[in-house]
């Protein structure tokens, strides 16, 4: 099956720190979406990207899919930011396959 | 606007007896997803229906494992004689085709 990884694995920044994470997955896909699940465990869809560049406030995805990989990438973080960040692949328009995660953590 | 729900948030149960959880999906949505996830992992997929059909079941879902979707609409997942490495988060999903998935807040089973 499709593999899916991410990096860096943990990443720890200070507040107002920049970062870019990174999802390459193995093989082509119809639809990439990343998440981001708060403490409480609930995912929170950030972008719904299956090619291109978008943007929502602070927070901006780019997928290249003739390459295989998706960035995201978190400006000016805060506190609230923390938690695990996951990207998620889907092929002929069926299940989700998850990658392995980003664990993010802002200090003030 | 009302996302996906699911009941109960969280389960203690001792080894061997059996539990049920329920979904409600987005109403507009036809498909409906169950997905696991144990500490530190990434979610894994069991199964997904489309309106009532259930159209794909994972590996990971043994013979213990029963999932439903009787008219459409909820969804029900049931897990027989519970064992501790069931212990894990039970993530519902919906969707329509091709679009975006949106995920409850979990069901968290903790097996004695």
């Amino acid at each position: 099956g499709i593999q899916v990884e991410q990096s860096p694995p943990d990443l720890i920044l200070q507040e107002g720190a920049n970062s870019t994470l990174r999802c390459n997955f193995s093989d082509s896909v119809n639809n990439l979406q990343w998440f981001h699940q708060n403490p409480w465990g609930q995912l929170i869809n950030l972008f719904y990207i299956p090619s291109g560049t978008k943007q929502n406030g602070r927070l901006s995805a780019t997928t290249v899919a003739t390459e295989r990989y998706s960035l995201l990438y978190i400006s000016s973080s805060q506190t609230t930011d923390s938690g695990v960040y996951f990207c998620a692949v889907e092929q002929s328009f069926q299940k989700l396959v998850f990658g392995t995660g980003t664990r993010l953590l802002v200090s003030p | 606007d009302t996302g996906v729900s699911q009941d109960p948030r969280h389960k203690i149960t001792k080894r061997g007896q059996n539990v049920t959880f329920r979904c409600d999906p987005i109403s507009e949505h036809n498909r409906l997803y169950w997905y696991r996830q144990t500490l530190g992992q990434g979610p894994e997929f069991l199964t997904y229906f489309q309106n009532e059909a259930q159209l794909e079941k994972s590996r990971l879902l043994s013979d213990r494992f029963s999932a439903e979707r009787p008219k459409g609409s909820f969804s029900t997942l049931e897990i027989q004689r519970t064992e501790q490495g069931d212990s894990a988060m039970y993530l519902c999903a919906s969707n329509t085709q091709g679009y975006e998935q949106y995920f409850g807040p979990g069901t968290r089973l903790t097996v004695t």
